[in-house]
């Protein structure tokens, strides 16, 4: 199993839209329509923000939204806000009940 | 509200055992519709999964620590636990228990599918002699 592939690190002005991309092998993303996101604050633990690649739980805001084409599912995040500044982890179904995430990226808020 | 808890020593000697349990309160760990899972994150990275395991029993590890972890449940308890045998300093990292949805709800139908929705506060185990 090999970690999901994000960027280190991605910054945005409030108020403007950011895209994390999470890069993954025909095993996991390309395969399986379950892809979720997590939002980590530090020293906290991380929050589901989006599973089955676009679906939003209640409570999360409509900024955030998921999506996948191929192998690389993405998360965008509209309106920026100072509160999302945050480190950022994608996760995929990878068969067998075994599950891979991503190496995380940090966004920061500008 | 579901609340998962992660107990333990914070201190582990090095070719020793880490052993962790997580407690589930406010709801029941005997359910088919989850899996009750490990999560590590060494200080500064990222995430790692370490395994799961379901209300039966039945076990799924990262191949990369499968050799060195297992991974039970106590339904009489409400909790789960973690061994991982033969610690180094590379073993050091926070330690979460989280919930992983791998079915349909009895009574909601599809609630999504492999995700973790619930996660405990995580403990910090330090491998040092």
């Amino acid at each position: 199993q090999s970690a999901l592939t994000q960027p280190r690190s991605v910054s945005g002005s409030p108020g403007q839209s950011v895209t994390i991309s999470c890069t993954g092998t025909s095993s996991d993303v390309g395969t399986h329509n379950f892809v979720s996101w997590y939002q980590q604050h530090p020293g906290k633990a991380p929050k589901f923000l989006i599973y089955d690649v676009a679906k939003r739980p209640s409570g999360v805001p409509d900024r955030f939204s998921g999506s996948k084409s191929g192998n690389t599912a993405s998360l965008t995040i509209s309106g920026l806000q100072a509160e999302d500044e945050a480190d950022y982890y994608c996760s995929s179904y990878a068969g067998s009940y075994t599950w891979v995430f991503g190496g995380g990226t940090k966004l920061t808020v500008l | 509200q579901l609340h998962l808890q992660e107990s333990g020593p914070g201190l582990v000697k090095p070719s020793e055992t880490l052993s962790l349990a997580c407690t589930v309160s406010g709801g029941s760990i005997r359910s088919s519709t989850y899996q009750w899972a490990w999560i590590r994150q060494p200080p500064g990275k990222g995430l790692e999964s370490i395994g799961s395991v379901d209300y039966t029993g039945t076990t799924y590890y990262n191949p990369s620590l499968k050799s060195r972890v297992t991974i039970s449940i106590d339904t009489s308890k409400n909790q789960f636990s973690l061994n991982l045998r033969s610690v180094t300093a590379a073993d050091t990292a926070v330690y979460y228990c989280a919930r992983w949805i791998t079915n349909y709800d009895t009574l909601a139908g599809y609630i999504g599918m492999y995700y973790f929705d619930y996660w405990g506060q995580g403990t910090l185990v330090t491998v040092s002699s």
